[in-house]
């Protein structure tokens, strides 16, 4: 149990058009979804914290109007870049927990953006 | 400073060698994690710790809540081990979220 979903796996989009990724918890109720951010060789950066029916809190430093995070449902929480640039190019993971359980990852979704 | 200390950063090692990665941390937690990323990208959480040592196949994990340290030990390593390997810690006060390593890459060589 407990499986994590990731869509697309890879996208590769033009500069100026927008990416929405979706993260999934296919067999469990996820009260509290992450989303992170990963460069090469470096670690998981920590871009947001969704609950369920709640505004995301964005960590500092995050633009919220440039990744928008939308957690509709126990199960499904989306992420959409705006405006992508090239900047933005980076490999998305989330993670979805519920209560205080550890997470659990999705196998992340990697973004190019021409 | 990082609330989590990893090392080493790279690691290399013959198969078959015993390995050892630690984790430092500056922070009270509710439960210290140990991910393994392989080179795709997808993570695997591999052991959850608040106290004393979990056993699983080869992978032996230990934790000293008194002098805030983990040990990931891989017996008997192989090449399907080479990933990274991140410890990542949660916190009474911040939900569920974790702070993490920044990962020790290993490479076991045939």
């Amino acid at each position: 149990g407990a499986v994590v979903s990731q869509h697309p796996s890879w996208v590769i989009c033009k500069s100026g058009t927008s990416v929405k990724i979706e993260c999934r918890s296919l067999d469990f109720q996820a009260t509290t979804m992450f989303w992170y951010r990963q460069f090469p060789k470096q670690s998981l950066m920590l871009m947001a914290t969704s609950n369920e029916g709640s505004k995301a809190t964005y960590e500092q430093g995050v633009e919220k109007d440039k990744f928008l995070i939308n957690h509709a449902s126990l199960t499904l929480s989306t992420l959409t870049v705006t405006s992508a640039h090239p900047e933005d190019s980076s490999f998305y993971i989330c993670s979805a927990s519920r209560g205080w359980e550890t997470q659990y990852f999705g196998p992340g979704t990697r973004l190019l953006v021409l | 400073k990082n609330e989590v200390e990893q090392s080493p950063q790279n690691l290399t090692a013959q198969e078959g060698e015993f390995i050892t990665i630690n984790c430092s941390y500056s922070v009270g937690i509710s439960a210290l994690h140990w991910l393994q990323q392989h080179p795709g990208g997808g993570i695997v959480s591999l052991f959850m710790l608040s106290s004393g040592k979990k056993k699983h196949g080869r992978l032996i994990a230990t934790i000293n809540i008194q002098e805030k340290h983990s040990s990931l030990h891989i017996t008997a390593s192989h090449p399907r081990d080479s990933a990274v390997y991140i410890c990542a810690v949660g916190t009474p006060n911040t939900g569920n979220q974790f702070y993490f390593g920044t990962g020790t890459s290993l490479t076991v060589i045939p």
